[in-house]
């Protein structure tokens, strides 16, 4: 069956921009996570949706950083005011529920210039 | 907090087998999980260990020791394709917490 994907592949943007960036989880997944991942490190937990509710926000930076899950299925993560130091890969992964492997998707590599 | 800590390189030959290592320090543990990571592609699951021992899974095998905070990936029969990063990640609760990875080469 399909696995995770995210859109876009590749964001480039200007210092300052909003940016988002979507994720489609594996069909009937009802935990849903956004890793960030710098070149040369692991991922990093960024927030953890258990259906539409944002179960845990811990890892996000800073309050430029939100993520919405509306409708239990796709995920935008949104970006404000984006610094330089925002440019790396941005994992989405999901699972059937919390205590199940993760299965995680390509990635947006994000580039603020 | 959590430290994982595993080499940065490897390198091995083709055929050959090459074992990586993990150690950690968690707060909490639900498991220890192995993903293989291409560059520029997602990480994608490889094994999951939750008791001390080891799990095989074909050229694949995963060993746990809880009370050492230690695990290991081993990779037999070594291919090509398996150059990759290796990521070895400690859940706690519902959050996986990764480790550096190791970059694993196979030279023919």
């Amino acid at each position: 069956g399909a696995g995770v994907s995210q859109t876009p592949s590749n964001k480039v943007t200007e210092k300052g921009k909003y940016v988002e960036l979507r994720c489609d989880p594996i069909s009937g997944h009802t935990a849903l996570y956004w890793y960030r991942q710098s070149l040369g490190q692991g991922p990093e937990f960024l927030i953890y949706f258990q259906g539409t509710g944002a179960a845990d926000d811990s890892g996000l930076p800073n309050d430029r950083f939100f993520a919405v899950r509306p409708e239990g299925s796709v995920s935008t993560l949104k970006i404000q005011r984006t610094e330089r130091g925002d440019s790396a890969v941005y994992l989405c992964a999901s699972s059937l529920d919390s205590a199940d492997t993760q299965y995680f998707g390509p990635g947006t590599r994000l580039t603020v210039l | 907090g959590q430290n994982i800590d595993q080499p940065t390189e490897m390198t091995a030959t083709e055929g050959a087998i090459v074992q990586i290592n993990c150690t950690y320090q968690t707060s909490g543990f639900n498991g220890l999980f192995w993903y293989q990571q291409h560059a520029g592609e997602a990480p994608t699951f490889l094994s999951y260990n939750v008791l001390d021992g080891l799990e095989e899974k074909g050229r694949f095998s995963s060993f746990l020791s809880r009370s050492k905070g230690y695990s290991y990936l081993l990779l037999k029969e070594l291919q090509m394709k398996d150059s990759a990063s290796y990521l070895c990640a400690v859940k706690d609760d519902y959050k996986l917490s990764f480790g550096a990875g190791t970059t694993v080469t196979v030279r023919a």
